[in-house]
């Protein structure tokens, strides 16, 4: 029972790069989303999916690109890593129906951009 | 969806229950109030969720006042394993996004 599994881990970038952060889920969840935390801080939502093909920002979007070819895979993807982006990525999914789903979260990556 | 308010950090004694208050004085009468607790850099794990009737599961009660201005999340004998950042959010039914406020840190102390 995998879940919501998120690779790689760790990653450090140097300012500039480019990366995509995986997310995969095998519950067969329409719901997929990102988010980011710093610090001390809770969790910011970046962007979402309600199904393939669909996407949506969420509170913090610039700076990071997303796509959903597929009910499994929500790829975030770092167009040009900056030292602000230095956080953790949490990837989280459910279901969609009456809205009471409850949100099954990856264990996180770990990025620091240098 | 609502904002919420919480106290930033609470302690409890191991095997005693830990009774961490909410407020959300302007939820909507179709915002459900969920909590969720994160142990130390894990991901977000779901307790518990309700509209306005109390509910209890294996890990947690939730007791939310008659007009649903804020709640309680009660553990029921708190273990040391429960130390963790819990997170208060009210939410619509009709969305699955949840935005996290800064939480409560709780310290379960033996």
């Amino acid at each position: 029972n995998a879940g919501v599994t998120q690779t790689p881990k760790f990653q450090v970038l140097k300012t500039g790069q480019s990366m995509t952060l995986q997310c995969a889920q095998d519950m067969n969840h329409e719901y997929m989303s990102w988010y980011r935390q710093d610090p001390g801080m809770g969790l910011r939502l970046i962007h979402y999916s309600v199904g393939a093909g669909i996407t949506d920002q969420g509170e913090v979007p610039n700076g990071y690109n997303v796509s959903r070819s597929t009910t499994e895979d929500f790829p975030l993807r770092l167009l040009s890593a900056a030292p602000s982006q230095t956080s953790v990525y949490f990837c989280a999914s459910s279901y969609v129906g009456t809205g009471m789903e409850k949100l099954f979260f990856g264990s996180g990556t770990q990025l620091s951009v240098l | 969806d609502a904002k919420t308010t919480q106290p930033p950090s609470m302690d409890c004694a191991e095997g005693r229950a830990a009774n961490l208050p909410c407020n959300h004085s302007t939820i909507s009468g179709n915002e459900y109030v969920y909590w969720y607790r994160q142990i130390h850099s894990q991901g977000p794990q779901y307790i518990i969720h309700g509209l306005k009737n109390n509910e209890t599961n294996e890990m947690a009660s939730l007791i939310i006042t008659e007009d649903r201005k804020s709640s309680t999340l009660i553990l029921p004998h708190a273990t040391l394993r429960d130390t963790a950042v819990y997170y208060c959010i009210v939410r619509v039914a009709a969305g699955n996004k949840l935005v996290f406020g800064a939480g409560t840190i709780l310290r379960v102390k033996s």
